[in-house]
C-alpha cells in the first residue's frame, strides 16, 4: 500500500542552525501539507502546497520557515534558524485532491526535531 | 479564530462496552470532518470522515454530524483494549484547504 515517508525520524540540530526535514508523498497525489505536533499538545496546521505554491498558511509558518518541491518526489520544510520552541513533531500529508469534501489526507511517520 | 474543541479525558470504558467522543467546531461553514486515531509517539491514522448531517458506519465505528449544532461525534462500539489511544477531530476550513484539529480525547479500554 503506498504510503507517504519522512526522513530524518529524529534530527538534533543547535538552536539557530538551519534544517531541513524531508518527506516524499504518495505518488498521485497533489495536495502536500506539513504539520507540527509539539509534545502533548495538538496538532498545528503550518502549510498546504499545490502546484508549486503554498495555498494556505498559518501564523506559526512565518519568515523563517519554507517548502519547496523540489524534483517530482521530495517535499521538503526547511527552518532556516531554529529556535528552542521549535522542538516537535514534524509531520507531512498528502491527498490526491485537497482536503475539501471528503478528501483524505494521508499522513507520514514523522520527524521528531529537537533543537538544543 | 477557527476552532475545534473536544473534552481531553481521559476517558475509561470496560472492554467490550461503547465509548463515545465528541467534537464541536467554530467554522459554521465547514464541509468535511475528520476522526484519526493516534497512538502515543506515532502519526494521525484516519478511522473515517463524514460531510453529510446524520450517521455513517463503518464496522465498529459511528461518526455522527449535526451542522446545525455544530456537533460531530464518534461511537467505538464493542471497544478493544487496542483501542486505547488518542482520538483527533480534525474539521476541514471552509474555501481553504486546510484542516484544523482538535486537542485530542485519551481513550482508555479497560480489560
Amino acid at each position: 500500500e503506498p504510503e507517504v515517508t519522512q526522513t530524518p525520524s529524529h534530527q538534533v540540530t543547535q538552536m539557530g542552525q538551519e534544517v531541513i526535514l524531508r518527506c516524499v508523498p504518495i505518488s498521485n497525489h497533489l495536495y502536500f501539507y506539513w504539520y507540527r505536533q509539539i509534545l502533548g499538545q495538538k496538532v498545528e496546521f503550518l502549510v498546504s502546497f499545490y502546484n508549486n505554491e503554498i495555498s494556505e498558511k498559518s501564523e506559526i509558518f512565518d519568515d523563517q520557515f519554507s517548502v519547496e518541491r523540489p524534483d517530482g518526489s521530495n517535499f521538503t520544510l526547511k527552518i532556516r534558524s531554529t529556535k528552542l520552541e521549535d522542538s516537535a513533531m514534524y509531520f507531512c500529508a498528502s491527498s490526491e485532491f485537497g482536503t475539501g469534501v471528503a478528501n483524505e489526507q494521508f499522513f507520514g511517520p514523522g520527524t521528531r526535531l529537537t533543537v538544543l | 479564530q477557527k476552532e475545534v474543541e473536544q473534552n481531553s479525558g481521559p476517558l475509561s470504558v470496560p472492554e467490550g462496552a461503547i465509548a463515545s467522543l465528541n467534537c464541536t467546531y467554530s467554522d459554521r461553514g465547514s464541509q468535511s470532518f475528520f476522526w484519526y486515531r493516534q497512538y502515543s509517539g506515532k502519526s494521525p491514522e484516519l478511522i473515517m470522515f463524514i460531510y453529510s448531517n446524520g450517521d455513517k458506519e463503518d464496522g465498529r465505528f459511528t461518526a455522527q454530524l449535526n451542522k446545525a449544532s455544530q456537533y460531530v461525534s464518534l461511537l467505538i462500539r464493542d471497544s478493544q483494549p487496542s483501542d486505547s489511544a488518542t482520538y483527533l477531530c480534525a474539521v476541514n476550513i471552509a474555501s481553504y484547504d486546510k484542516v484544523i484539529f482538535g486537542p485530542g480525547t485519551s481513550l482508555s479500554v479497560i480489560p
